[in-house]
């Protein structure tokens, strides 16, 4: 069965401490995505993988690091620089970035502070 | 439960009613517009696309209305059932320059029996 796989779903974080969200597919995606969903807002791109080896910041990087060693693997570590990150994560892939077809999502992660 | 969704402006409509949840989008230069269908606890569902040289598209119960004039965006939703209920939000995107999708804030759909 395709789709995006993303744990865990619940993470807790200490003060100072960093944590990382798992994001798999198996689609076959080149493209992969991470963004954070805040209650009243609109999704937020934190950063991005057009391709293996490859990423890119979005618009709220600070505080968040990624790696894309792997086509179906694009980890999202929450680093302790980012004061606030209380939120629900969500991974996404497509096909590549900026064409016509749709961001597929995973479950997402819900990440609160001890 | 998820707390997506809260302070969202709410749609309510009886079950057997036809939905319609609408969108102003920004950029006139977006021609690629994405309805998406998000449940508690859970991540964003496709449920229609549709690109800028039509102005309209059906699926399954659905249908995606695009206004370029007005940069609107609306999709309808027939026969809505309790299963619909949820929080639905647009997103647009311009091809071909690489950039991304821009999601909108969503509205909750209640489905009353």
């Amino acid at each position: 069965d395709g789709g995006i796989t993303q744990s865990p779903k619940y993470l807790f974080r200490k003060e100072g401490q960093n944590v990382t969200l798992s994001c798999e597919q198996n689609l076959n995606h080149d493209a992969m995505y991470w963004y954070r969903q805040d209650p009243g807002q609109g999704l937020r791109l934190i950063y991005y993988s057009q391709i293996v080896n490859d990423f890119q910041k979005g618009d709220i990087a600070e505080g968040y690091s990624v790696s894309r060693e792997k086509k179906e693997s694009f980890p999202l570590t929450v680093t302790s620089a980012q004061k606030n990150p209380t939120a629900f994560y969500l991974c996404a892939s497509s096909i590549e970035v900026g064409g016509s077809q749709p961001q597929h999502f995973g479950d997402g992660t819900r990440l609160s502070i001890l | 439960g998820e707390s997506v969704g809260l302070h969202l402006p709410t749609l309510s409509v009886q079950e057997g009613d036809n939905s319609i949840i609408n969108c102003a989008y920004s950029n006139s230069a977006s021609d690629y517009f994405i309805w998406y269908k998000q449940e508690s606890g859970k991540g964003p569902q496709f449920i229609i696309d549709i690109r800028s040289n039509m102005d309209k598209r059906q699926g399954q119960r659905v249908t995606v209305l695009l206004n370029k004039t007005v940069k609107h965006l609306s999709l309808q939703i027939a026969a809505t059932q309790p299963g619909d209920s949820a929080v639905y939000f647009c997103a647009e995107n311009h091809t071909g320059t690489a950039s991304k999708l821009t999601f909108g804030t969503g509205t909750r759909l209640q489905v009353t029996l």
